[in-house]
């Protein structure tokens, strides 16, 4: 079935670093793929979505390209700062399927000061 | 907007116990779900609903209930606790036009422990 793997955490960053998530997905079809962050005792929220290959989500100055060629989706910015230290989450969503979404495992970042 | 409203956001629950979690939201979304989410792992899908009066079974249904009588209410029952029930439980809903996924809005959860 579908899936969805993400790097595992936690990724420890001084402010102003360049942060990756690894993000790849196996699916039957060609899903929309999408990053939902999660801050302390919050629920989810949509941080950015791509829905066809070679798209470009943007969204705070997080960024992320869906890759059919390496079923990837990677979460990057360029400058982290303490109030992105959070539970990131990428997931897909299959054509069709009701948007039922398949989550990751979750990273936990954690910027320092 | 209030968007998602999820009650309670904290429950204790003995084993054999039943409770009901409140889902409702106000954005007249078609869709919506109830993920569980235990510590370290993804949000797992329980069940989820396509419209009003239509339900089906997500990948861990297995001591759940749902009904969907309105477009704004989907409550979740739980029969028998147990203590493998113990978890995080978020509703969700979402918008669909022409096959796209607009994405999710969330509720803030309900933290379920079973003693």
């Amino acid at each position: 079935g579908d899936s969805v793997t993400q790097m595992e955490g936690p990724v420890t960053l001084s402010e102003e670093a360049f942060l990756t998530i690894n993000c790849t997905y196996t699916a039957t079809g060609y899903p929309s793929l999408f990053w939902y962050v999660q801050y302390p005792g919050e629920g989810l929220q949509l941080l950015l979505k791509a829905t066809k290959a070679d798209d470009k989500g943007s969204n705070k100055g997080f960024e992320a390209t869906y890759r059919k060629e390496t079923t990837s989706f990677h979460l990057e910015k360029g400058s982290v700062q303490v109030s992105d230290s959070a539970v990131y989450f990428c997931a897909l969503s299959e054509s069709g399927g009701y948007n039922k979404l398949i989550f990751g495992a979750g990273t936990r970042l954690a910027v320092h000061p | 907007n209030a968007g998602v409203t999820q009650t309670p956001k904290f429950r204790i629950l003995k084993i054999g116990q039943s409770m009901t979690l409140q889902c409702t939201q106000d954005m007249n979304h078609n869709y919506m779900y109830w993920y569980r989410q235990d510590p370290g792992m993804g949000l797992k899908l329980i069940y989820y609903s396509v419209g009003a009066g239509i339900t089906d079974k997500g990948e861990v249904p297995n001591g759940y209930n749902v009904s969907r009588s309105t477009t704004e209410d989907f409550p979740l029952r739980l029969e028998l606790a147990a203590p493998s029930q113990t978890s995080v439980y978020f509703c969700a809903s979402s918008y669909s036009r022409t096959g796209l996924n607009y994405g999710y809005t969330f509720g803030s959860g309900t933290r379920l422990t079973v003693v």
